[in-house]
Order: C-alpha cells, then structure tokens, then sequence
C-alpha cells in the first residue's frame, strides 16, 4: 500500500533563519507532489507542484521554494523565513490514471506546524 | 473547478446517520465529486468520489442527483471521532499533469453529540 510521510511534525523558527521541509511517499513510482499550506482559520491553498524529478511548477510567488531531487521526495525551502510562513503545512500526492483508485485521487500527509517567531 | 456550497456546520447524534449536503449547479460533465474531512490538526483525509452514479465504500456512501447538481455524504452511523470539518470538491479528474490541486472551500464542520 502507498503511503505519504513528512517532517518534522512541528517547528519553532525565528524570523531570517532557514527552513527545509522534507516528504516521502513509498509504494507507487511517479507520483504528481504537491506542497500546500493553511493558514490559521483559513482554508488550504496550493504552493508547488511536480510533475516528475526536477519538475517544480509554483502556484503563488512568496518566499518559499521546493525541489524534487528523487521521484518520491519532495522538498519545501526558505533561505529566510518572515513570521507570515507560519501555518500548517501539507505534502500531498496522486497516482497515475487509475492508481491506486479510479480516477486520480490526491492523498495528504499528517502535516507540518510551523510557527515563526 | 466548478464551486461548492455547503452548510458552515451540522450537528448529528452519535450512532446516528450523518447526512452532509452539498450544491454543484455549475458542474461541467467530466468533473468528479470528491469528499475530504480534516480533523483538527490533521492532515485532510479522502473519504470517498464519483462522477455519475451513487458511491459506497468502508467509510461512507456519495448520493449524487441524476441532474449532478447536489450530492450528500452519509456517515451511516457517526461515532465521535467524526467531529470534523467536511470538504466538498469538485475537479476534472486529469490524467495529466499540471495544476491539478484541489481548491478546498471552507467546508461543513459536523460536530458529533454524545
């Protein structure tokens, strides 16, 4: 069975350091990567996706980056972090056509707290 | 994606049935009905989707009119650890790939009575 992992589960930066937010998805090869985020009492929106290794497609200009150095990892970045990344950030993926349910489902990870301080 | 509307929130008994609406008028013919509920702090979790015809699985069934024009989530018989906020999407299942993310709205938060 296919499963979707991130880390770490919680985080503690100070304004201007670093970040780096790691994912991992075993069982299926090829998988569409997705890196979303929500806000405090706000709903889901959509960062980067992958469409395959190097592949890195963004949805909203910020100060965020993700790469996909292999085919089932996925990687969100800041080289200086700003109190307003701070949020619940989420690792998702899909199959291809018909894997591993009909259609193309996108299944999330547990989801990365991030609090800039 | 075509737009939802959903309840902002529902109560239900426990060991009762949950029954969540939600509107699609504007739903083009190769768009899917997809549910999704996220529990506090979690990531969303999938539960269940269709197209044209009603749905079943372990976790709940999807009702979907003839018309598509409305679809209803049934959790048979709701436990507590049903509390949670329940998402309606509708997306054109590609086989592609580019932006093919969901766009989640804000969703029906069902809280389960004990």
């Amino acid at each position: 069975s296919q499963t979707i992992h991130q880390w770490p589960a919680t985080l503690v930066q100070p304004v201007g350091s670093p970040l780096s937010l790691e994912c991992t998805v075993e069982g299926t090869s090829n998988p569409n990567l997705y890196w979303y985020r929500q806000a405090a009492g706000r709903g889901l929106q959509l960062l980067f996706y992958s469409v395959g290794i190097g592949q890195i497609s963004s949805e909203v200009p910020q100060n965020l980056s993700a790469s996909r150095p292999q085919d089932r990892q996925f990687i969100l970045s800041s080289k200086k972090l700003l109190l307003s990344d701070s949020g619940f950030y989420l690792c998702a993926w899909r199959g291809q056509w018909g894997h591993p349910v009909p259609g193309n489902t996108i299944y999330f990870g547990e989801g990365s707290w991030l609090t800039v301080v | 994606d075509a737009k939802t509307t959903q309840p902002p929130s529902m109560d239900c008994a426990e060991g009762r049935a949950a029954n969540l609406p939600c509107n699609h008028s504007t739903i083009s013919g190769n768009e899917y009905v997809y549910w999704y509920r996220q529990i506090h702090s979690q990531g969303p979790q999938y539960i269940i989707h269709g197209l044209k015809n009603n749905e079943t699985n372990e976790m709940a069934s999807l009702i979907i009119t003839e018309d598509r024009k409305s679809s209803t989530l049934i959790l048979p018989h709701a436990t507590l650890r049903d509390t949670a906020v329940y998402y309606c999407i509708v997306r054109v299942a590609s086989s592609g790939g580019g932006a093919d993310g969901l766009t989640f709205g804000k969703g029906t938060h069902l809280i389960i009575q004990p």
